[in-house]
């Protein structure tokens, strides 16, 4: 099974901050990477598939990168709703693996 | 409008089973792949399982931890999803969502719609 480590596991930051999360792949996917954003109580929201494609409607202020075994996600100026826990998902292989989530909460 | 709708989820002891539904609306959900994500309380996302769609048979694949005790099917006259969950352990307590997956880029990995779930309590 390819396992996907995030990181960190936790941020404190604050409005307007640049913030960077990573997913480290066990073995190459290529791109097949996709984030989520899921608030409490909620159903996860797709923001990027395929490692770098911004789904329709998500603020551009959002981006994914990488390729093979290292990706980011980013969000160039956090915003008040963007305090939530982010999600890394492969599409590789079978099993579909997730990462352990990254939760953004306010300084 | 895009909608996914669970249902089916409750108490359940120990080696019992139990049928989730989820029903579409607003899209044909036989032209599409279908997934079953878990949630334990507290912790991450869990693939479950697949169903492709019409034109890939509604063949369908599954999570190791699974495979053997939940079995995924389709009803298109009712433009529904079902995940059917036997010898039920405390492990499979989660809230189980049905999930959308639409051809993006070219492959079926967008995973673009889900549902609100329905919690799924196995215990004593």
């Amino acid at each position: 099974d390819i396992q996907l480590t995030q990181s960190p596991s936790f941020l404190s930051a604050s409005v307007g901050d640049r913030l960077t999360i990573s997913c480290r792949a066990s073995q190459g996917i290529s791109n097949d990477l996709a984030w989520y954003q899921q608030k409490p109580g909620k159903a996860p929201k797709l923001l990027i598939y395929t490692a770098s494609t911004l789904q329709y409607g998500v603020p551009s202020r959002f981006s994914g990168s990488g390729s093979g075994t290292e990706f980011t996600l980013t969000i160039s100026s956090l915003q008040p709703e963007d305090f939530a826990t982010y999600h890394c998902q492969q599409l590789n292989s079978y099993p579909l693996t997730f990462g352990g989530g990254t939760k953004v909460e306010i300084k | 409008e895009v909608q996914l709708v669970e249902s089916g989820g409750g108490l359940v002891q120990p080696g019992g089973s139990l049928r989730l539904s989820c029903a579409a609306s607003g899209f044909i959900s036989s032209d599409y792949y279908m997934e079953w994500v878990r949630q334990a309380p507290g912790k991450g996302l869990e693939w479950v399982g697949r169903a492709r769609d019409k034109g890939n048979g509604y063949t369908t694949e599954y999570a190791a931890s699974v495979k053997g005790r939940f079995t995924i099917s389709r009803d298109a006259s009712q433009n529904s999803l079902f995940l059917q969950m036997s010898s039920l352990k405390t492990d499979d307590t989660a809230v189980y969502y049905c999930v959308r997956v639409a051809k993006c880029s070219g492959g079926w990995n967008c995973f673009d719609s889900w549902g609100q779930g329905t919690l799924v309590t196995v215990s004593s």
